[in-house]
Order: C-alpha cells, then structure tokens, then sequence
C-alpha cells in the first residue's frame, strides 16, 4: 500500500523557515517524480512544486508564487522527499501535502497533510 | 498555465441519486485528467485516474469519462459516505491545475 507521510509543519513567525518532509513506502520511491501541494484554510488545492526522479535529472521546478524561496530536493536512499521553505509569508499557511506522480496512475495524495501557520 | 473550469460549484442531493460533475480544460489534455474526493481535514482521495480508470478500492458506482477538454464525473446511487467535495486535476502538463471543486451536499 502506498504511503505518504508529511512532517515538519508548525507556527513560524513570518521571515522565517521550515523544512517538511515526506516519508514514502510502498512503492520504489527512486522511480517517481514527488510534488508538493497546499490547501490554505477553505481554500482550494494549489501546487507548490516538484521534483524529477534522476532518471528524468532530478530537477525540480516551482510555482510563481514560492519561487526563489522554496526549494524541493529528494534522498531516494531514505524514500523522503523535502520541502525547504524560506522567507515565510502569512499567505504561506496551509496544509502541506506531498504526492507521487504518474503519467500512468495519476497524481496520488497518500498522506494526512502537515499544517504550517505563518503567524507573529 | 491550463485553466480548468469545473460546474457546479455546489450541488444538493438525497441517498440514491445520480449525480454528474463536469470539468472543462483550457486546452486539450488528452486523458490526463484525475478526479478526487476530499472529505473535512481529510487529504484528496484519488477515485479516477486517466479520465476513466477507477482507482483501486474505489466503489463502481464512481465513473469518470471524456477526453480531450471535456470531462465528466457520475456517481450512481449517491450514498451517505459521498457526500463531500470534488476536484478535477490535470496532469498533462506541469503545473497541474484544479478545478474549483464541486461541494455535494445533502438535500
């Protein structure tokens, strides 16, 4: 069964950074491209970024909105992927979700999210 | 960015009805379109991938079709467990983009 299971959310006051992570199993995490979502409160679902599996380079790309203050990177021995998040805004708080990607199965949500609030 | 526009935003319902979602893309997807389910504080549960595939575990009486800009999700025989939120996600192309959602509640 795959599982997704996202950490490091908390209360941070707003310049300050985080790093979530996300613990894969089930599935041979090396072989998929991981993204990262958001979900502010009663708000809808938004896409942060992601990051390539080597095969395709490992580079990740961001949305306009974190990019330059994000970063994604992956260590496919630990099956973990992670978000760096830097330069926190209030309208960064949401709900973190981590998901691993197909061009075959889609786009799978497998965790229970991790909360960061940006608040001073 | 593709843009997709999902109808209705919301929809009231009872036990037993059929219920349909649509989702239209800005440009042409192919299949590569997802439909999830989010209940309160619960994370999306994928139910359809490639805009017709059902996902493992997922009841039959969830169904996903169309092709190209046009999409539509039918739930047969609405039961009490889906009542909830609905979202389209295409993933032809980075970013992958969400409708609005679709908020099924109960008549």
């Amino acid at each position: 069964e795959v599982q997704l299971v996202e950490s490091g959310g908390g209360l941070v006051q707003p310049g300050r950074s985080l790093r979530l992570s996300c613990t894969a199993s089930g599935f041979t995490f090396a072989d998929y491209s991981m993204s990262w979502f958001r979900q502010a409160p009663g708000k809808g679902l938004e896409w942060v970024g992601f990051i390539r599996s080597k095969v395709y380079g490992g580079k990740a790309d961001y949305a306009t909105s974190v990019k330059g203050r994000f970063l994604i990177s992956r260590d496919d021995s630990k099956s973990i992927a992670y978000l760096q998040m830097n330069s926190l805004k209030i309208e960064d708080t949401a709900v973190y979700y981590c998901t691993r990607d197909s061009r075959i199965v889609g786009i799978y949500f497998g965790g229970q999210g991790t909360l960061v609030s940006v608040s001073s | 960015a593709i843009q997709m526009t999902q109808s209705p935003s919301s929809l009231s319902a009872s036990v037993g009805d059929r219920v349909t979602i649509t989702c239209r893309a800005s440009q042409d997807i192919t299949n590569d379109l997802g439909w999830y389910q989010q209940k309160p504080g619960k994370a999306p549960k994928l139910l359809v991938f490639a805009a017709s595939s059902l996902e493992s575990g997922v009841p039959s009486r969830f169904s996903g079709s169309g092709s190209g800009t046009d999409f539509i999700l039918t739930i047969d025989n609405l039961q009490p467990e889906d009542f909830a939120t609905y979202y389209c996600l295409q993933d032809y192309i980075y970013p992958p983009t969400f409708g609005q959602g679709t908020k099924v509640d109960i008549k």
